[in-house]
């Protein structure tokens, strides 16, 4: 089984500044990893993914992601936030074989102020 | 736009009744999948179905029932809903159903509020 934590619920960061969203998980098998953007009153977006190769991925929206096996951790970065950038983000795993089941974590709530 | 669409996209509804969701997966997908959000519980995976055949099964109650269609479209039927079902429920689709990476693209979701 497959769990996924994200250690902050909300992180409000000013307008150009960066931002690092943490997700540490958990699983005894090998999977996939993602992050997801839910922009208010909207469904999920992906914003990357990490499937094997470089550890450093980058996604749309100037986001990138850096999977971390020894600590089992895939923290979401960005070197520079704008308002447009409010929403929520869910890190999430699947195992690599058999059913692909996304597991979730409970989400990030991302609030830029001016 | 990720081509998969659901209806309604609201819903209100009552204690005990019965309610169909409805989603159409993107052109080619053979998989859907069936998410629901809530506050305290989170996102949870709740069933996944590969070209007629369930593939997947996780959170889902006794009371809640799925199938896909020859047409690939499908429905969630939730009934006896309680106030703890109060959700919004996405639909997902893939090309594959396991083994290798299959991109999942979700609908808009289902907006249920039980009153």
């Amino acid at each position: 089984a497959q769990s996924v934590t994200q250690l902050d619920s909300q992180v409000p960061v000013f307008e150009e500044a960066p931002v690092e969203l943490r997700c540490n998980y958990s699983s005894s098998v090998s999977v996939y990893l993602f992050w997801y953007v839910q922009y208010p009153n909207q469904g999920l977006q992906l914003l990357l993914k990490y499937l094997s190769g470089s550890t450093l991925v980058k996604g749309i929206n100037g986001f990138e992601a850096e999977f971390n096996k020894s600590q089992t951790s895939f923290h979401l970065r960005k070197p520079s936030v704008h308002i447009s950038d409010t929403a929520e983000y869910f890190c999430a795993v699947t195992q690599r074989q058999g059913a692909q089941k996304l597991v979730f974590g409970q989400g990030t709530r991302l609030t830029i102020n001016p | 736009d990720s081509g998969v669409t659901q209806t309604p996209k609201h819903l209100i509804t009552a204690t005990g009744q019965r309610v169909t969701l409805r989603c159409s997966p993107r052109s080619g997908d053979l998989s859907v999948y069936w998410y629901q959000q809530s506050l305290d519980q989170g996102l949870q995976f709740l069933i996944q179905y590969y070209n007629g055949e369930e593939r997947a099964k996780g959170n889902i109650l006794e009371r809640f029932s799925a199938q896909q269609f020859p047409d690939l479209h499908s429905e969630l039927n939730l009934s006896s809903l309680e106030l703890g079902d109060s959700a919004l429920y996405f639909c997902a689709s893939s090309v594959g159903g396991s083994g290798g990476y299959n991109e999942q693209f979700f609908g808009p979701g289902t907006r249920l509020t039980v009153l």
